[in-house]
């Protein structure tokens, strides 16, 4: 059975740039989450989006976006790179159901240089 | 691959031994936690859950205990063994939150010898 899946694996981008991520989720799971891993801490929420509508925001600013497609896969959006926003992104997919665990996906590494 | 554990605390034991890591969470109305492992280069991996009206759980060689009064879990691993090298976050699920939206403790870097 095929986990979350996230493309690219790693990504360089250079200051200023614009970068897209992707993600799909476990099939069946219509919750799908952002987050970002700077290096030595723990996950930080980015966005939540159930069927296609967002359903939360963490505290990033707007150069940070998000959709969700009727396929349920989603994809993070950075406009205008900084040096900070190097991170491991993480997507996670869960069942709507409160109290099931969210399964997260290898992540995608984004150096900006 | 890149280490997700610098700056992190460290808990260093002996293949065999037990271990305890300790987390502590910030919203006293939370009532959904779980434990996760993060191999280097790895995203998070569900090890165990727990609701607020449970104050123990146990799993395969895991158990998690929850301590409402002073917002604490704790993480036993029995027989600890090289595989269980990683770091080991707590994460909670916040009031009128879901799994979607966890809030991550700090993390704690566990570091088994042979």
């Amino acid at each position: 059975d095929a986990g979350v899946t996230q493309s690219p694996t790693h990504l360089i981008k250079t200051r200023g740039q614009h970068v897209t991520l992707r993600c799909s989720p476990i099939s069946g799971h219509k919750s799908v989450s952002w987050y970002q891993q700077v290096l030595g801490q723990g996950p930080q929420f980015i966005f939540q989006y159930y069927e296609k509508e967002e359903r939360g925001r963490g505290n990033f600013p707007d150069r940070f976006s998000a959709r969700q497609f009727p396929n349920y896969s989603s994809e993070l959006n950075v406009n205008a790179l900084l040096l900070g926003d190097s991170a491991l992104y993480l997507c996670a997919s869960s069942l709507q159901n409160r109290f099931t665990e969210a399964f997260f996906g290898q992540g995608t590494r984004l150096t900006v240089v | 691959g890149e280490s997700v554990g610098l700056h992190l605390p460290t808990l260093s034991v002996q293949e065999g031994d037990n271990s305890i890591i300790n987390c502590a969470y910030s919203n006293s109305a939370s009532d959904y936690f779980i434990w996760y492992k993060q191999e280097s280069g790895k995203g998070p991996q569900f090890i165990i859950d727990i609701r607020s009206n449970m104050d123990k759980r146990q799993g395969q060689r895991v158990t998690v205990l929850l301590n409402k009064t002073v917002k604490h879990l704790s993480l036993q691993i029995a027989a600890t063994q090289p595989g269980d090298s990683a770091v080991y976050f707590c994460a909670e699920v916040p009031p009128r939150g879901s799994q979607g939206n966890l809030i991550f403790g700090k993390g704690t870097k566990l570091s088994v010898k042979p």
